[in-house]
Formats: C-alpha cells, sequence, structure tokens
C-alpha cells in the first residue's frame, strides 16, 4: 500500500498526558497536511509542510501542539497536556502541488484520539 | 478564510433515487475537490476539478465546477445503499507560495433499500 499511513489509529490518554502521532506520506509528495476533525464536522486545517518547511499554522494550533517534519518526510503531530477537547480525529493528507492541475490532497485513516 | 457552506447537510433518500448536493462559497478557488468519507476512515477523493464550467463524471457520479469557480455540484444518478456517506467539498486557494484546502460543512447521505 503506497497511500498515506498514520500511527496510532486510535490512542486513548488521561488529561495531561502527552501524545505523538505519526505521519507517512506518499512518498513523491512534498506536501504535507495535518487536519482535525470532530463528529459531524468536516475537517479543519491545522498545518502544512513544504517538503521540511511548516509554512503555515492555524490558530487551532495552540501553543500544546507542535508538528515536525525534519527530513522533509514523514511527520509528527505532538500534544502536550492533553484536555479532553482534544479528542478528535487527527488527519494527515499530503500532496504534490502543481500550478495547471490542482493540488489535490490524499488522506490517511486517521488518528483517533480520546482524551479522558 | 473561505466559508465553504454545503447543503442540504442531512439527506435520506431510497435506492433508485436521484440526488444533488450543492457547495457554495463567496470566494474564488483555484481547484475544489469532493471526498466520501465512512465512519472512523479518512476521506476518501472523488474528483478534483481546476476549470470553471467544468463537468467530470465518475459512473454515476456528476461533478461541476461552477464558471466562477466559487461553487459546485455533486449529482448521483440511481443512488444505491453503498453510496452512504459523508460527502465533503473542499476548495484550494493556490498562491504560487502558499495553499491550503478548507472544507464544506458536509452532506451526510443515506440510501435506503
Amino acid at each position: 500500500d503506497t497511500g498515506v499511513s498514520q500511527d496510532p489509529r486510535h490512542k486513548i490518554t488521561k488529561r495531561g498526558q502527552n501524545v505523538t502521532f505519526r505521519c507517512d506520506p506518499i512518498s513523491e509528495h512534498n506536501r504535507l497536511y495535518w487536519y482535525r476533525q470532530t463528529l459531524g464536522q468536516g475537517p479543519e486545517f491545522l498545518t502544512y509542510f513544504q517538503n521540511e518547511a511548516q509554512l503555515e499554522k492555524s490558530r487551532l494550533l495552540s501553543d500544546r501542539f507542535s508538528a515536525e517534519r525534519p527530513k522533509g518526510s514523514f511527520s509528527t503531530l505532538e500534544i502536550q497536556r492533553t484536555e479532553q477537547g482534544d479528542s478528535a480525529m487527527y488527519l494527515c493528507a499530503s500532496s504534490l502541488s502543481k500550478v495547471m492541475t490542482g493540488n489535490t490532497i490524499y488522506f490517511g485513516e486517521g488518528s483517533w484520539l480520546t482524551v479522558v | 478564510t473561505q466559508l465553504l457552506e454545503q447543503s442540504p447537510q442531512f439527506l435520506s433518500i431510497q435506492e433508485g433515487e436521484n440526488l444533488t448536493v450543492y457547495c457554495n462559497s463567496s470566494s474564488v478557488f483555484s481547484s475544489l475537490q469532493w471526498y466520501r468519507q465512512e465512519p472512523g476512515e479518512g476521506p476518501v477523493l472523488l474528483v478534483t476539478v481546476v476549470t470553471g464550467g467544468e463537468v467530470k463524471k465518475l459512473k454515476r457520479l456528476t461533478f461541476q465546477f461552477g464558471d466562477a469557480r466559487k461553487d459546485s455540484s455533486l449529482h448521483i444518478t440511481a443512488a444505491q445503499p453503498g453510496d452512504t456517506g459523508l460527502y465533503l467539498c473542499a476548495g484550494d486557494v493556490y498562491t504560487g507560495t502558499a495553499s491550503k484546502l478548507t472544507f464544506g460543512t458536509g452532506t451526510r447521505l443515506q440510501v435506503t433499500l
């Protein structure tokens, strides 16, 4: 399977603990995105990388959230001191941006976080 | 921030019926994508439309991008239970240096026998 893969798929953690999610994008894709989705809502943009550079961060990404893509390949999303409001599905996506054909983004299966 | 509104939010129909889902915005998009999402899974890409007025067909699904690239529609002919899911439109603004996808509110479709 050469799609976007995320790990772990499910995580239950106690409030106040730190959690880290990993994303492996499609190999030739230069852009990597993180989104968050809660029940009944569409995905909300968190941040994205062009190669290893983090180009944009949403206001949703508080100081407790940090994302990295150190070598321009896989990425990690860390949440420190988790709160119950952080419970959501965290989606990773990647794309190979092309001006004339659009920026088609492919999603992974998501990482479910439950903070208890 | 671009706001994409989808309508209807919920749709329950019987097998064999036709339906149309609308995606509207006041913003212009470089491209627009439609996804289908099942519970507990990530969104799966259905189509990307880039040119204003473009129409794409995917079996029983027909996608149209508005002439002004501000709106789109998804038409399903002869719906089947397998079409059940959350349909999401997402618009992309590409400035040459920055790009992100903004999602609509979603349309939850249920097709019953």
